[in-house]
């Protein structure tokens, strides 16, 4: 069983639509997270959020969304896309307050035309 | 080989050899760390961790170096296989800024058969 697992895994879209992309673990840790990968390979992160509490890096635009359905799952809407956006989308999962290690979705590629 | 993490971003060594790959971190006050590996394609994989009251953790095949007072962190992999290919990351876990990680540049090893 995949431990943290991300659809879809490419999108191709084009600009100024509205996407999501979905994250669901088996891990049953309350505490998930999403980064954005550039082309460099930089990781930076863009939300964490638990059950309790949404921190936001406040440099992500407005224009992208966690939404949590339940536990297991945290997706990322994305509205308006722009060329800008396009980059690896990584879902993670952090073992809170156990070991603090993060586990990490196989990532999703999206590319705004 | 010894690379220099964020002012050499890339470091070839022989299989067999000894790598080491440094990363310098920011905060004084992060007191976990984690080294990740990240293949073609796929999202960072977890290799080793350290919290901030040990120096050394090893692992198979791995050394994690911990020196607080230059903020300095290294990864060394013995006997160094094709297999080891990939981009290296270094994350610090900031618990001043709610408990999220940041990584650094990343280093990508190339092991040559």
């Amino acid at each position: 069983d995949t431990a943290v697992s991300q659809t879809p895994k490419y999108l191709v879209t084009q600009m100024g639509n509205d996407k999501s992309i979905k994250c669901e673990q088996n891990l049953g840790h309350d505490t998930m997270y999403w980064y954005k990968q550039d082309s460099k390979k930089f990781l930076k992160i863009m939300f964490s959020y638990n059950n309790k509490e949404l921190i936001i890096n406040e440099t992500v635009p407005n224009r992208f969304s966690p939404k949590s359905p339940d536990k297991a799952h945290l997706n990322l809407h994305i509205n308006s896309l722009e060329l800008g956006d396009s980059a690896v989308y990584f879902c993670a999962v952090q073992d809170r307050p156990s070991t603090d290690t993060q586990y990490f979705g196989p990532g999703t590629r999206l590319t705004v035309l | 080989g010894e690379s220099v993490g964020l002012h050499l971003p890339t470091l070839s060594v022989q299989e067999g050899d000894n790598s080491i790959i440094n990363c310098a971190y920011s905060n004084s006050a992060s007191d976990y760390f984690i080294w990740y590996k990240q293949e073609s394609g796929k999202g960072p994989q977890f290799i080793i961790d350290i919290r901030s009251n040990m120096d050394k953790r090893q692992g198979q095949r791995v050394t994690v170096l911990l020196n607080k007072t230059v903020k300095h962190l290294s990864l060394q992999i013995a006997a160094t296989q094709p297999g080891d290919s990939a981009v290296y990351f270094c994350a610090e876990n900031m618990k001043d800024t709610g408990n999220q990680f940041y990584f650094g540049t990343g280093t990508s090893l190339t092991v040559i058969p």
